[in-house]
């Protein structure tokens, strides 16, 4: 089945600690992104990749990481998360930027 | 830069009844234009796309979108609604050479009996 994979689904951590949040797709897409939704600001990328070793920033990268070591997988890292970062996130892939994208099931991140 | 406006925050509407929900973009060109649909606690799901051609699309779920260049429009509607259609629905934009879609702040539909 064709899926983009988001692990975990939940995560609660303290301010400080770094996490990633892994992102894997299986229909070998080139394009791959990350955004966060927050109530009334819909969702904004945050970083954005074409191909493997190639990232770039979206509206929001600050205090944000990403790598594109291998085709399938985006991790997202926060090297010192802050509670400004308390959202849900999205994994996308697509074909190629303006295709349409295939969503993962979302990341709840909570940082107190 | 590209924008996207969805005016209405929240939509109430009666199974059975017709939907339409309003999308206004900003770009100089013809861009490429999506509706998403993002049920509870999952992903967004593509409904539609327009990228050329026929201004009127067709997309999956009964819906349909209509591109209208003179009003900066992608408006979506439905004939009937059914109450699994509540959910949220994302409208975006991209444009061609820019590896960016911008998504409007969503419009909840809710669905009462």
């Amino acid at each position: 089945e064709a899926q983009v994979t988001q692990n975990p689904r939940y995560l609660i951590t303290v301010t400080g600690k770094k996490l990633t949040v892994t992102c894997s797709q299986n229909m070998n897409h080139e394009y791959m992104s990350w955004y966060r939704q927050d109530p009334g600001l819909g969702l904004r990328q945050i970083y954005y990749s074409m191909n493997v070793e190639v990232t770039d920033k979206g509206d929001v990268p600050e205090g944000y990481k990403v790598s594109r070591k291998e085709k399938r997988n985006f991790p997202l890292i926060l090297e010192s998360p802050s509670p400004n970062q308390t959202s849900l996130y999205f994994c996308a892939s697509s074909l190629a930027g303006n295709s349409p994208l295939h969503f993962g099931n979302g990341t709840r991140l909570t940082v107190t | 830069a590209q924008s996207v406006t969805q005016p209405d925050i929240h939509i109430t509407v009666s199974e059975g009844a017709s939907l339409e929900l309003r999308c206004n973009y900003s770009y100089g060109a013809t861009p490429y234009l999506f509706w998403y649909v993002q049920s509870p606690g999952q992903g967004l799901q593509l409904l539609l796309k327009y990228f050329s051609g026929d201004t009127l699309v067709q997309g999956i779920k009964g819906f349909e979108a209509e591109f209208k260049r003179s009003q900066s429009s992608f408006n979506l509607r439905k004939p009937s609604v059914h109450w699994s259609d509540a959910a949220e629905y994302f409208c975006a934009v991209a444009v061609f050479g820019n590896e960016k879609l911008t998504f409007g702040t969503g419009t909840r539909l809710t669905i009462i009996p």
